[in-house]
């Protein structure tokens, strides 16, 4: 199965500030399938963004997704107070569909 | 507006079987494309796909855990039901449901908000 690695483990970052999450595989992710995740403690997590670059529904854009292959990132360019969460990415073109381990986005 | 929440046990003996429930709304099971799911956590570790079952019915399961686990739908009833067999403390974790429409995002694009089962003696 496709491992997802994700960095930093942890991002410490204050409000306005631009974050950078990165996700790796451990071999390509078929046909850039690959989403991210937000999850805050007690919900379900939420769909950010799909097939590396596309925005869920009701998304605000300053969440943006790139790459293909095996490097993916996920871009905050504005970070504001309801983003600090913990991120996750998926891959799902190949069975079975995992997560990475995840990103923790703190406040500083 | 589309829900789903999951319902069961939250404590579960080692060796039992556990059942779980998940109850949506706002989407149609019958619906071509759509498909339901299951998805868990081990507390401080990641999210792991268990099953998937779509509106014809077919059913995918991860392949480690197949023996393991069945997924069944009740479209009258708009519920999806995960057993999984010979529990261990090993599978404490949050469990989630979560919808899927393959003819849009692909992936689970609307989840429960989780429920928290431990197995233990």
């Amino acid at each position: 199965e496709i491992v997802l690695t994700q960095s930093p483990g942890t991002l410490s970052l204050s409000p306005g500030e631009r974050a950078t999450l990165s996700c790796r595989a451990s071999q390509s992710v078929s046909s850039s399938f690959l989403a991210w995740f937000q999850h805050k403690p007690g919900q379900g997590p939420r769909l950010l963004i799909y097939a590396a670059s596309t925005r869920a529904t009701g998304i605000p854009d300053r969440f943006s997704g790139s790459g293909s292959g095996t490097d993916f990132t996920l871009t905050i360019s504005r970070l504001e107070p309801e983003d600090f969460a913990v991120y996750y990415c998926q891959q799902y073109g190949n069975s079975p569909q995992t997560f990475g381990q995840g990103t923790k986005l703190e406040i500083k | 507006q589309i829900t789903l929440k999951e319902s069961g046990p939250a404590l579960v003996k080692p060796t039992q079987t556990l059942t779980l429930t998940c109850t949506f709304s706002g989407f149609s099971l019958t619906t071509s494309g759509v498909g339901v799911g299951w998805i868990r956590q081990p507390p401080g570790k990641a999210l792991e796909w268990l099953a998937l079952i779509y509106w014809d019915d077919d059913q995918r399961y991860r392949p480690s855990l197949r023996s393991r686990l069945t997924i069944t739908k009740d479209t009258s009833k708009n519920q999806v039901v995960l057993t999984m067999t010979n529990m261990d403390p090993a599978d404490t974790a949050s469990y989630f449901c979560a919808r899927k429409d393959s003819f849009g995002p692909g992936t689970f694009d609307h989840w429960g908000q989780g429920m928290f089962v431990t197995v233990s003696s």
